[in-house]
Formats: structure tokens, sequence, C-alpha cells
């Protein structure tokens, strides 16, 4: 069972860089993680996803280490608008079934 | 391009009454996830379409809970009774292909449902 845990919390001051990690033992061998970012009455919002080693987009890097059962989401000098809860996406390796982190509630300070 | 849209926002229902919530997908993703989250826990995967087929529904938590997608266009979760236990946002999530885990899931905004 792929199951996944955060960090429940973490402070940061605006423009710093902050990183947070979700392990994911049990994942499968074909599996992807993605990782998704969360505001107060809305629905989960995409924002990176990566299989190994490490991906970067504009908003975003995804760092995997080579046994995968954890990855990194690391967030660029960070702003109050980045205030929000952000999850960790598995599955279970066939496409069937996803398994969300527990989340990670992000507080940016000014 | 429209994303997923999810009816109605709220609902506040009695319990031993039903409640039916819909969730359109984004035009041409033939996957259709079902997810919720209750008061203080995870968001739980409920079930997964591929079209109009159910992949897998082993995280629907009792037969109280039907979901349909009769077309693969638009989808309902039905609860029937609706019990105190059920309250919580039940998010609707669809993606492009063929639903492996390579497979970006985009959410709609969620139902938030209260039994009272």
């Amino acid at each position: 069972l792929a199951k996944t845990t955060q960090p429940i919390s973490m402070d940061s001051y605006e423009g710093q860089e902050v990183n947070i990690t979700c392990s994911h033992n049990n994942i499968a061998t074909n599996d992807y993680i993605t990782w998704y970012q969360q505001f107060p009455s809305q629905g989960p919002r995409f924002i990176i996803q990566g299989y190994k080693t490490k991906v970067t987009n504009e908003v975003a890097s995804l760092f995997i280490p080579a046994d995968r059962k954890s990855s990194t989401l690391s967030l660029p000098r960070v702003s109050l608008s980045d205030t929000a809860v952000y999850y960790c996406l598995v599955g279970d390796g066939i496409g069937n079934q996803f398994y969300f982190g527990t989340g990670t509630s992000l507080t940016v300070i000014p | 391009e429209a994303g997923v849209t999810q009816f109605p926002s709220h609902s506040v229902i009695e319990k031993g009454q039903t409640v039916t919530l819909r969730c359109d997908p984004i035009s041409g993703h033939d996957n259709l996830y079902w997810y919720r989250r209750v008061m203080g826990k995870e968001i739980k995967f409920l079930l997964h379409f591929v079209k109009e087929s159910k992949q897998d529904e082993s995280g629907m938590p009792n037969n109280r809970f039907l979901a349909e997608r009769t077309g693969g266009t638009y989808s309902t979760l039905k609860v029937q009774p609706a019990e105190l236990e059920d309250s919580g946002v039940y998010f609707c999530a669809s993606s492009h292909r063929k639903g492996g885990s390579t497979d970006t899931q985009y959410f709609g905004p969620g139902t938030r449902l209260t039994v009272l």
C-alpha cells in the first residue's frame, strides 16, 4: 500500500527557499510522484510531477533520490501568496488507485 | 479551456436524505476520479472511471455510495441515505490519457457536503 507522509506544517519568511519532503516508502516501480497546492475552498492545483532525479518548471523543483522512497518539493523565494497546503500524490503503480499525502500547511511570514 | 466543474458547491442535508453530486470533467478527458476529505483527515481516493467503466472502486466507503458515468462524460456520486460521517468535501478530478501514474489529474473546486 503506497502510503505517504509529510510534515504537518512549516513556516517560512518571504524570499526564502522552502523544501517540503514527502515519504512514500512503498512506491511502485513505475509510479510517478505529483505535487499539488491547495488554497482554502479550492481544489488541489497541479504544481509538478516527476519520476526520478530532478524536475524543474517555472514555479518549483522536485528532487527524487535514487531509491525513490521520498521526494522533496522546492519552492524558490516564496511569497505571501504561496501560503497554502501542499500535497504529494502517488499511485498504486497501475493507475487505478491514488494516495494523497497528509498535506503540509505552509505559512509564509512577511 | 474550461476546468473541472462540480455542482453544487455546497449541500446541507439531514441524516437519512439523499444527495447527488455532479462532476463535469475537462472536455476530452477519459479518466475521472472521485476523492473526499472528511474533517481532520487526508484526502482519500474513492474511485476511478475510464470513460463509463469503473476501474477501481475499492475506496468507496460502503454501499450507500453510488457513482455513475453514463456516456462517459459527466459523473454523479449519490449518497443514499446520508449519514453524519459522510460530511466532508468531495473532489472530482479528470485526466487525459490512459490513467496511468504519469497522467496529470486536474481537480475541481469540490462540493462541501454537510449532513445534519
